[in-house]
Protein backbone atom coordinates (compact mmCIF):
# COMPACT_ATOMS: atom_id res chain seq x y z
CA UNK A 1 0.00 0.00 0.00
CA UNK A 2 1.71 2.92 -1.09
CA UNK A 3 -0.72 5.46 -0.66
CA UNK A 4 -2.94 8.00 -3.05
CA UNK A 5 -0.44 9.68 -5.15
CA UNK A 6 -0.87 13.75 -6.24
CA UNK A 7 1.42 15.41 -8.87
CA UNK A 8 2.00 17.92 -8.58
CA UNK A 9 2.27 19.34 -5.25
CA UNK A 10 1.89 22.67 -6.12
CA UNK A 11 0.95 24.66 -9.46
CA UNK A 12 1.07 28.42 -9.82
CA UNK A 13 -0.77 29.49 -13.19
CA UNK A 14 -1.58 32.87 -14.99
CA UNK A 15 -5.44 33.36 -15.14
CA UNK A 16 -6.82 32.35 -18.78
CA UNK A 17 -4.55 28.95 -18.29
CA UNK A 18 -5.02 25.26 -18.14
CA UNK A 19 -4.15 23.12 -15.39
CA UNK A 20 -4.37 19.49 -15.47
CA UNK A 21 -3.63 17.53 -12.30
CA UNK A 22 -3.11 13.73 -12.16
CA UNK A 23 -4.52 11.02 -9.36
CA UNK A 24 -3.42 7.65 -8.65
CA UNK A 25 -5.16 5.70 -6.28
CA UNK A 26 -4.28 2.72 -4.10
CA UNK A 27 -4.15 0.06 -6.55
CA UNK A 28 -6.66 -2.41 -5.33
CA UNK A 29 -9.04 0.75 -5.18
CA UNK A 30 -11.62 1.30 -7.56
CA UNK A 31 -13.77 4.31 -6.08
CA UNK A 32 -11.84 7.41 -7.03
CA UNK A 33 -12.94 11.04 -5.86
CA UNK A 34 -11.81 14.66 -6.61
CA UNK A 35 -12.36 17.16 -3.48
CA UNK A 36 -11.70 20.85 -3.51
CA UNK A 37 -10.78 22.66 -0.28
CA UNK A 38 -10.19 26.22 0.65
CA UNK A 39 -8.33 27.82 3.43
CA UNK A 40 -10.61 27.07 6.67
CA UNK A 41 -13.24 25.14 5.35
CA UNK A 42 -13.54 21.38 5.12
CA UNK A 43 -13.36 19.65 1.85
CA UNK A 44 -16.22 19.69 -1.26
CA UNK A 45 -16.86 17.07 -2.96
CA UNK A 46 -16.58 17.79 -6.78
CA UNK A 47 -16.53 14.22 -8.92
CA UNK A 48 -16.90 10.55 -7.99
CA UNK A 49 -15.81 7.48 -10.12
CA UNK A 50 -16.27 3.84 -9.83
CA UNK A 51 -13.77 2.44 -12.02
CA UNK A 52 -13.59 4.35 -14.77
CA UNK A 53 -17.45 5.77 -14.69
CA UNK A 54 -18.12 9.14 -13.72
CA UNK A 55 -21.18 8.63 -11.05
CA UNK A 56 -21.54 11.88 -9.69
CA UNK A 57 -20.49 15.43 -10.10
CA UNK A 58 -20.99 18.14 -8.04
CA UNK A 59 -23.00 21.49 -9.16
CA UNK A 60 -19.59 22.89 -7.92
CA UNK A 61 -18.22 21.58 -10.98
CA UNK A 62 -18.61 24.09 -13.88
CA UNK A 63 -18.14 23.53 -17.50
CA UNK A 64 -14.69 24.45 -17.15
CA UNK A 65 -13.72 21.70 -15.17
CA UNK A 66 -14.03 18.02 -16.11
CA UNK A 67 -12.09 14.72 -15.40
CA UNK A 68 -11.39 11.46 -16.37
CA UNK A 69 -10.34 7.80 -15.11
CA UNK A 70 -9.72 6.43 -18.55
CA UNK A 71 -8.96 2.44 -17.74
CA UNK A 72 -9.88 3.12 -14.09
CA UNK A 73 -6.48 3.41 -12.58
CA UNK A 74 -5.23 6.92 -12.51
CA UNK A 75 -7.19 10.34 -13.00
CA UNK A 76 -6.77 13.92 -14.24
CA UNK A 77 -8.80 16.78 -13.19
CA UNK A 78 -8.21 19.73 -15.63
CA UNK A 79 -9.41 23.26 -15.20
CA UNK A 80 -9.65 25.28 -18.28
CA UNK A 81 -9.64 29.00 -18.27
CA UNK A 82 -8.21 29.03 -14.77
CA UNK A 83 -9.86 31.96 -12.56
CA UNK A 84 -8.85 33.37 -9.26
CA UNK A 85 -11.68 31.67 -7.70
CA UNK A 86 -10.19 28.33 -8.92
CA UNK A 87 -7.24 28.85 -6.12
CA UNK A 88 -7.53 25.73 -3.44
CA UNK A 89 -6.12 22.47 -2.48
CA UNK A 90 -7.37 19.88 -5.32
CA UNK A 91 -8.06 16.47 -3.15
CA UNK A 92 -7.84 13.17 -4.55
CA UNK A 93 -9.25 10.07 -2.33
CA UNK A 94 -9.78 6.70 -3.04
CA UNK A 95 -11.34 3.34 -1.63
CA UNK A 96 -11.79 -0.20 -1.77
CA UNK A 97 -15.58 -1.45 -0.82
CA UNK A 98 -18.47 0.31 0.45
CA UNK A 99 -18.08 0.94 3.91
CA UNK A 100 -14.34 1.81 3.65
CA UNK A 101 -13.19 4.97 4.61
CA UNK A 102 -11.50 7.16 2.09
CA UNK A 103 -7.71 7.49 1.57
CA UNK A 104 -6.19 10.87 0.60
CA UNK A 105 -3.41 11.93 -1.34
CA UNK A 106 -1.56 14.91 -0.02
CA UNK A 107 -3.04 17.26 -2.62
CA UNK A 108 -2.82 19.60 -5.16
CA UNK A 109 -2.17 23.19 -4.41
CA UNK A 110 -3.07 25.74 -7.19
CA UNK A 111 -2.49 29.57 -7.17
CA UNK A 112 -3.99 31.42 -9.94
CA UNK A 113 -2.34 34.71 -10.04
CA UNK B 1 -29.26 15.82 2.36
CA UNK B 2 -26.45 15.23 3.96
CA UNK B 3 -24.38 17.65 6.29
CA UNK B 4 -22.15 18.02 9.38
CA UNK B 5 -21.74 20.61 12.26
CA UNK B 6 -18.43 21.12 13.94
CA UNK B 7 -19.28 23.90 16.44
CA UNK B 8 -16.38 24.70 17.87
CA UNK B 9 -13.67 26.16 15.38
CA UNK B 10 -10.96 26.10 18.47
CA UNK B 11 -9.82 23.64 20.68
CA UNK B 12 -7.37 24.55 23.27
CA UNK B 13 -6.40 21.96 26.00
CA UNK B 14 -3.27 21.41 28.22
CA UNK B 15 -0.72 18.68 27.51
CA UNK B 16 -2.40 15.56 29.44
CA UNK B 17 -6.05 16.61 29.99
CA UNK B 18 -8.88 15.33 28.20
CA UNK B 19 -9.62 16.26 24.49
CA UNK B 20 -12.96 16.69 23.12
CA UNK B 21 -13.88 17.68 20.11
CA UNK B 22 -17.92 18.11 18.66
CA UNK B 23 -19.81 16.66 16.01
CA UNK B 24 -23.46 16.34 15.05
CA UNK B 25 -24.70 15.30 11.94
CA UNK B 26 -27.39 15.24 9.96
CA UNK B 27 -29.04 12.44 7.38
CA UNK B 28 -31.85 10.65 5.98
CA UNK B 29 -30.70 7.10 7.24
CA UNK B 30 -28.21 5.36 9.54
CA UNK B 31 -25.84 6.90 9.03
CA UNK B 32 -21.68 6.07 8.20
CA UNK B 33 -19.42 8.26 10.19
CA UNK B 34 -15.97 9.58 10.24
CA UNK B 35 -12.96 11.25 11.95
CA UNK B 36 -10.30 12.68 9.93
CA UNK B 37 -6.67 14.50 11.02
CA UNK B 38 -5.21 17.08 8.74
CA UNK B 39 -1.66 18.73 9.46
CA UNK B 40 -0.29 21.45 7.44
CA UNK B 41 0.00 20.94 3.56
CA UNK B 42 -1.30 17.66 4.10
CA UNK B 43 -4.29 15.22 3.20
CA UNK B 44 -6.61 14.40 5.56
CA UNK B 45 -5.46 10.87 7.01
CA UNK B 46 -8.34 8.74 8.67
CA UNK B 47 -8.68 8.26 12.38
CA UNK B 48 -11.84 5.78 13.17
CA UNK B 49 -15.61 5.43 11.87
CA UNK B 50 -18.33 4.10 12.99
CA UNK B 51 -20.84 2.24 10.51
CA UNK B 52 -22.44 -0.33 12.75
CA UNK B 53 -22.50 -2.34 16.40
CA UNK B 54 -20.69 -1.04 19.29
CA UNK B 55 -21.44 3.32 19.79
CA UNK B 56 -17.85 3.42 20.97
CA UNK B 57 -15.25 3.08 18.47
CA UNK B 58 -11.47 3.21 19.21
CA UNK B 59 -9.16 4.39 16.47
CA UNK B 60 -5.76 5.16 16.14
CA UNK B 61 -3.68 7.44 18.08
CA UNK B 62 -5.14 6.86 20.98
CA UNK B 63 -8.51 8.83 19.67
CA UNK B 64 -11.97 6.99 20.40
CA UNK B 65 -15.68 8.50 19.63
CA UNK B 66 -19.10 7.91 20.85
CA UNK B 67 -21.99 7.21 18.35
CA UNK B 68 -25.28 9.08 19.81
CA UNK B 69 -28.25 8.10 17.48
CA UNK B 70 -30.92 10.48 19.81
CA UNK B 71 -28.14 13.35 19.80
CA UNK B 72 -27.46 13.03 16.72
CA UNK B 73 -23.81 13.53 17.67
CA UNK B 74 -20.36 11.52 17.22
CA UNK B 75 -18.02 13.13 19.45
CA UNK B 76 -14.30 12.23 19.02
CA UNK B 77 -12.27 12.28 22.59
CA UNK B 78 -8.82 11.54 24.10
CA UNK B 79 -8.21 10.71 27.35
CA UNK B 80 -4.86 12.19 27.49
CA UNK B 81 -4.09 14.82 24.93
CA UNK B 82 -0.42 14.99 23.38
CA UNK B 83 1.40 18.45 22.03
CA UNK B 84 1.66 16.12 18.83
CA UNK B 85 -2.40 15.85 18.64
CA UNK B 86 -2.30 19.71 17.73
CA UNK B 87 -3.88 19.76 14.31
CA UNK B 88 -7.20 20.21 12.26
CA UNK B 89 -9.73 17.76 12.82
CA UNK B 90 -12.47 16.98 10.32
CA UNK B 91 -15.89 14.93 10.85
CA UNK B 92 -17.69 13.43 8.26
CA UNK B 93 -20.75 11.84 7.75
CA UNK B 94 -22.24 9.45 4.48
CA UNK B 95 -25.76 8.52 3.67
CA UNK B 96 -25.37 4.28 2.95
CA UNK B 97 -26.62 5.02 -0.08
CA UNK B 98 -24.76 7.83 -1.51
CA UNK B 99 -21.61 7.88 -2.82
CA UNK B 100 -20.02 10.94 -1.26
CA UNK B 101 -19.04 11.74 2.22
CA UNK B 102 -19.67 15.14 3.58
CA UNK B 103 -17.43 16.95 5.82
CA UNK B 104 -17.54 19.75 8.65
CA UNK B 105 -16.17 22.37 8.50
CA UNK B 106 -12.89 21.53 10.71
CA UNK B 107 -12.04 22.19 14.06
CA UNK B 108 -8.47 23.12 14.96
CA UNK B 109 -7.09 21.56 18.33
CA UNK B 110 -3.93 23.25 20.05
CA UNK B 111 -2.26 21.26 22.95
CA UNK B 112 -0.17 23.66 24.76
CA UNK B 113 2.67 22.00 26.87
Amino acid sequence: DTGVSQDPRHKITKRGQNVTFRCDPISEHNRLYWYRQTLGQGPEFLTYFQNEAQLEKSRLLSDRFSAERPKGSFSTLEIQRTEQGDSAMYLCASRKGPRSPLHFGNGTRLTVT
Amino acid sequence: AQSVAQPEDQVNVAEGNPLTVKCTYSVSGNPYLFWYVQYPNRGLQFLLKYITGDNLVKGSYGFEAEFNKSQTSFHLKKPSALVSDSALYFCAVRDPNDYKLSFGAGTTVTVRA
